[in-house]
């Protein structure tokens, strides 16, 4: 199967600031790549798909990048509200698997 | 607007049997392809199934394979996840989601606990 590693695990930050988060793949998995938001208590949210294309309804401050084995989700300007877990998913055959997650806190 | 509201969670002991299942609404069910993806206390998520939106295909992570069968009735919009054997590392929040490529959609969960 494909590993998914995401990195930093945590990352500290401050509202109004620019958050970077890595994701990279084990093998090539093209663009087939997608960032969701987690919340406690709440559904993911997807935020990218296709590695640079957000989905309906996302705020353009969220953007994605790369192909292959590395990618980028930024967020230029953070929210108060955008504080919570940030998970990529790879989508390019079976098994999909997720990455362990990068927690944007303040 | 799309609900996947799922049920069926609950407290089992381990060896244990459980069913979920999980209602879809504001979209038409038979057209899209349904997943089940689950998330243990203080880890992250994980995809446990798939399956075509005509139930002809199904697939499983190799950590319930032959232990969990999904299924689906497109004449209720119903997904379900029946689970067997079940193990204390089973215990999870049990998320279901709408996509055969992206997953696009996905329910506010149920818990499953496995403990004696």
């Amino acid at each position: 199967e494909i590993v998914m590693t995401q990195s930093p695990v945590t990352l500290s930050v401050s509202p109004g600031e620019r958050a970077t988060l890595s994701c990279r793949a084990s093998e090539s998995v093209s663009t087939t790549l997608a960032w969701y938001q987690k919340k406690p208590g709440q559904a993911p949210r997807l935020l990218i798909y296709g590695a640079s294309t957000r989905a309906a309804g996302i705020p353009d401050r969220f953007s994605g990048s790369g192909s292959g084995t590395e990618f980028t989700l930024t967020i230029s300007s953070l929210q108060p509200e955008d504080f919570a877990v940030y998970y990529c998913l790879h989508y390019y055959k079976w098994p999909r698997t997720f990455g362990g997650g990068t927690n944007l806190e303040i | 607007e799309v609900q996947l509201v799922e049920a069926g969670g609950n407290l089992v002991q381990p060896g244990g049997s459980l069913t979920l299942s999980c209602a879809a609404s504001g979209f038409i069910f038979s057209d899209h392809a349904m997943n089940w993806a689950r998330q243990a206390p203080g880890k992250g998520l994980e995809w446990v199934s798939f399956i075509s939106s005509m139930g002809g295909t199904t697939i499983y992570a190799d950590s319930v394979r032959g232990r969990c069968t999904i299924s689906r009735d497109n004449s209720k919009n119903t997904v379900y996840l029946q689970m067997s054997s079940l193990r204390a590392e089973d215990t999870a929040i049990y998320f279901c989601a709408r996509g055969r490529t992206v997953i696009d959609a996905w329910g506010q969960g149920t818990t499953v606990t496995v403990s004696s």
